[in-house]
C-alpha cells in the first residue's frame, strides 16, 4: 500500500526558503498512475493546494505562489521536494504530501509536517 | 483562482441526513467532473470520500453520495453518526492543471 512521508525543519526564519521531502513507499514515484503534490493548511483555516509534479518532472503550480514555489523529483530516492521562497508568518501550516491517482482525486497523504514561520 | 464557497457549520440529529452545498464557478465546477471531497477528523490528514462527483472509493461508506448541479456540487451524509463528526472540503478541477479546494465546512452531530 502507497505510503507518503513528510520530512521538514518544523521552524523557518520569514524571508528564509522552505524546503520540504516527502519519501514515497509501498510504491514507485516513477509511476505513470499518480502526480505527485503537496497541500497546506494554516492554523485553524482551509486546505490550499499548493502544486503537483510528475516523475518526469512535469510541474503545475497554485498561481498565487508560482512565483515562489519549485519542486523537483528524485527517482533514485523514491522522493519529491518543495522550495517555497520569501516566507512570511502567512506560511505557517501543516503540509502535506499527496498522491493524485487515476480516481481523479488526492487518495493518498502523508500525515503532515507542521511548518512555522518565526524569527 | 478562489476558494469554493461552502457552509462554515452544518448540523444533524443521529441517523438524519444532511447536504454540504460547495459553490464554484463556471471556470470550475460548471465546467468539470473532476469534484472531489474529503474528510478531516480532528488533528488528522484529510480522507477522500468521493471522487469524480459521485465515485466513492472502496472502503467508503455508501452513506456518503455526492452529486454536481450547474456551479455546485454537493454532499450527502445519510444516516448520521457520530463517527461523521469533522471538517469536510470539496476540491474542484479548475483548468489548466490546477485545482481548488472549499472553505470547508464543520459537521456536528447533535
Amino acid at each position: 500500500q502507497l505510503q507518503l512521508q513528510e520530512s521538514g525543519p518544523g521552524l523557518v526564519k520569514p524571508s528564509e526558503t522552505l524546503s520540504l521531502t516527502c519519501t514515497v513507499s509501498g510504491g514507485s514515484i516513477s509511476t505513470s498512475t499518480y502526480y505527485w503534490g503537496w497541500i497546506r493548511q494554516p492554523p485553524g483555516k482551509g486546505l490550499e493546494w499548493i502544486g503537483t509534479i510528475f516523475y518526469t518532472g512535469t510541474t503545475h503550480y497554485n498561481p498565487s505562489l508560482k512565483s515562489r514555489v519549485t519542486r523537483s523529483v528524485d527517482t533514485s530516492k523514491n522522493q519529491f521536494s518543495l522550495n517555497l521562497t520569501s516566507v512570511t508568518a502567512a506560511d505557517t501550516g501543516v503540509y502535506y504530501c499527496v498522491g493524485y491517482g487515476d480516481a481523479d482525486a488526492f487518495d493518498v497523504w502523508g500525515q503532515g509536517t507542521l511548518i512555522t514561520v518565526s524569527s | 483562482q478562489s476558494a469554493l464557497t461552502q457552509p462554515a457549520s452544518v448540523s444533524g440529529s443521529p441517523g438524519q441526513s444532511i447536504t454540504i452545498s460547495c459553490t464554484g464557478t463556471s471556470s470550475d465546477i460548471g465546467s468539470y467532473r473532476v469534484v472531489s471531497w474529503y474528510q478531516q477528523l480532528p488533528g488528522k490528514a484529510p480522507k477522500l470520500l468521493i471522487s469524480d462527483v459521485n465515485e466513492r472509493p472502496s472502503g467508503v461508506s455508501n452513506r456518503f453520495s455526492g452529486s454536481k448541479s450547474g456551479n455546485t456540487a454537493s454532499l450527502t451524509i445519510s444516516g448520521l453518526q457520530a463517527e461523521d463528526e469533522a471538517d469536510y472540503y470539496c476540491c474542484s478541477y479548475a483548468g489548466s492543471s490546477t485545482y481548488v479546494f472549499g472553505t470547508g465546512t464543520k459537521v456536528t452531530v447533535l
